[in-house]
């Protein structure tokens, strides 16, 4: 198992760009979500899934989309982007039932100039 | 608002000493409460968590202690060795939602003197 995996690791953006960030994971899992870490603030929800064609909000959504079309992918869009979305993202999975550890990704560096 | 505070952000300790993280939550509701921790340049990855119901569970030299009606629980890492320095983050769900959403705390970087 490949466990969940992101992509890019690294990316540097200019201010307005777009893009979107990869996660995938391979162990069934019908919740992720996505986190931004940021110094001293921990680790906040952007936005989370309990299943495909299932989305919604978590702390920090503004200036952020995602879909989830399948139990594996969880893209996570940023439409527009700004300097305050500066961060390292992470990407989680776990089951909704029963033990709820969390699965996390290597996460991807993100730099909007 | 921050549903789950953490405190103290950074904290150094003595090879062999006692490292002490705590966390206080807000919300009755949660009832799953999970320590994760994090190297740097990696994901965080489970390490211990606790359920309501009981007020301490160690595994080797890592032991929660959780006071319900203080509305805390804390990490103890006894017998701290350099391996440990690491980003440590207290965590709070509601199991019975079944979403698996985590609520995270605000994290404490670790730091083990040889």
């Amino acid at each position: 198992n490949a466990g969940v995996t992101q992509t890019p690791k690294f990316q540097v953006l200019k201010t307005g760009q777009s893009m979107t960030l990869q996660c995938a994971q391979d162990m069934n899992h019908e919740y992720m979500s996505w986190y931004r870490q940021d110094p001293g603030m921990g680790l906040r929800l952007i936005h989370y899934s309990v299943g495909a064609g299932i989305t919604d909000q978590g702390e920090v959504p503004n200036g952020y989309n995602v879909s989830r079309s399948t139990t594996e992918d969880f893209p996570l869009r940023l439409l527009s982007a700004a300097p305050s979305q500066t961060s390292v993202y992470f990407c989680a999975s776990s089951y909704t039932g029963g033990v709820r550890e969390q699965f996390f990704g290597p996460g991807t560096r993100l730099t909007v100039l | 608002q921050q549903q789950v505070k953490q405190s103290p952000q950074s904290l150094i300790v003595q090879k062999g000493g006692i490292s002490i993280i705590n966390c206080a939550y807000e919300n009755t509701a949660f009832d799953y409460f999970p320590w994760y921790q994090q190297f740097p340049g990696k994901g965080p990855a489970l390490l211990i968590a606790i359920r309501p119901d009981v007020s301490e569970k160690k595994e080797g030299r890592f032991t929660i202690s959780f006071n319900k009606s203080a509305k805390q629980f804390s990490l103890h890492i006894m017998d701290s060795q350099p391996g440990d320095s690491a980003t440590y983050f207290c965590a709070a769900s509601i199991n019975s939602s079944n979403t698996g959403k985590l609520i995270f705390g605000q994290g404490t970087t670790l730091q083990v003197k040889p």
